[in-house]
């Protein structure tokens, strides 16, 4: 089992509808989680970190987190185009001292105009 | 604010031939890692430098070597390139738990 599991996609959303992204994840300890967008040929970015249960909201973004069901997942709202990258899931787990950081193999979401 | 720096952005490569991807980060960050990124592979960890002086293995470190200059700067090398380390390399300096990467390496070795 991956550490990190997201679906490759594409997702295709209609441009001003909602985009769901979601990750699952393996080790329950695991403390803190990230959303990086990727445009393509470009370096990921982060955009949302979230670290206790429930939602996270900035902007047209939402974070969701659920330790139990070991998911996480991003909300975006009035998909735009321009909103079109790879979504890459990341995990961080303190392991002896080292913050170690997992990614999933990111999810790619096309808004179409 | 330049943030990470990577040189080269591309690179072609024989079999055998030996190169160096230079890094470096104007953040004042202690912690600098090198990844790999691969289609349906997403992000690997090559090494990683959790302080000036010192360096440690990550996910796949079989056929690179890596140097933390100081505490700005993060090289990796590759010794005797191999086909199978074509792939876009990143360095990504970490503030915490978040890391800010750099623009890439495309690297291709025929």
């Amino acid at each position: 089992q991956k550490e990190v599991e997201q679906n490759s996609g594409p997702l295709s959303v209609p441009e001003g509808a909602i985009a769901s992204l979601n990750c699952t994840y393996s080790d329950r300890v695991s403390q803190s989680f990230f959303w990086y967008r990727q445009y393509s040929g470009k370096s990921p970015e982060l955009i949302m970190s979230i670290y206790s249960n429930g939602d996270k909201e900035d902007g047209r973004f939402t974070a969701q987190l659920n330790k139990a069901s070991q998911y996480v997942s991003l909300l975006i709202r009035d998909s735009q185009p321009s909103d079109s990258a790879t979504y890459l899931c990341a995990v961080n787990l303190n392991s002896g001292g080292y913050q170690k950081v997992t990614f999933g193999i990111g999810t790619k979401l096309q808004v179409i105009p | 604010n330049a943030g990470v720096t990577q040189t080269p952005k591309f690179q072609v490569l024989k079999t055998g031939q030996s190169m160096t991807l230079q890094c470096a980060q104007d953040m004042n960050h202690n912690s600098m890692y090198w990844y790999r990124q691969d289609p349906g592979m997403g992000l690997r960890l090559i090494y990683y430098s959790a302080s000036e002086g010192t360096t440690d293995k990550g996910e796949v470190p079989n056929g690179y070597n890596v140097s933390r200059l100081n505490k700005r700067e993060f090289s990796l090398r590759l010794e005797s390139a191999a086909p199978s380390q074509t792939s876009v390399y990143f360095c990504a300096s970490r503030e915490g738990v978040f890391d800010t990467f750099g623009s890439g390496t495309r690297l291709t070795v025929v």
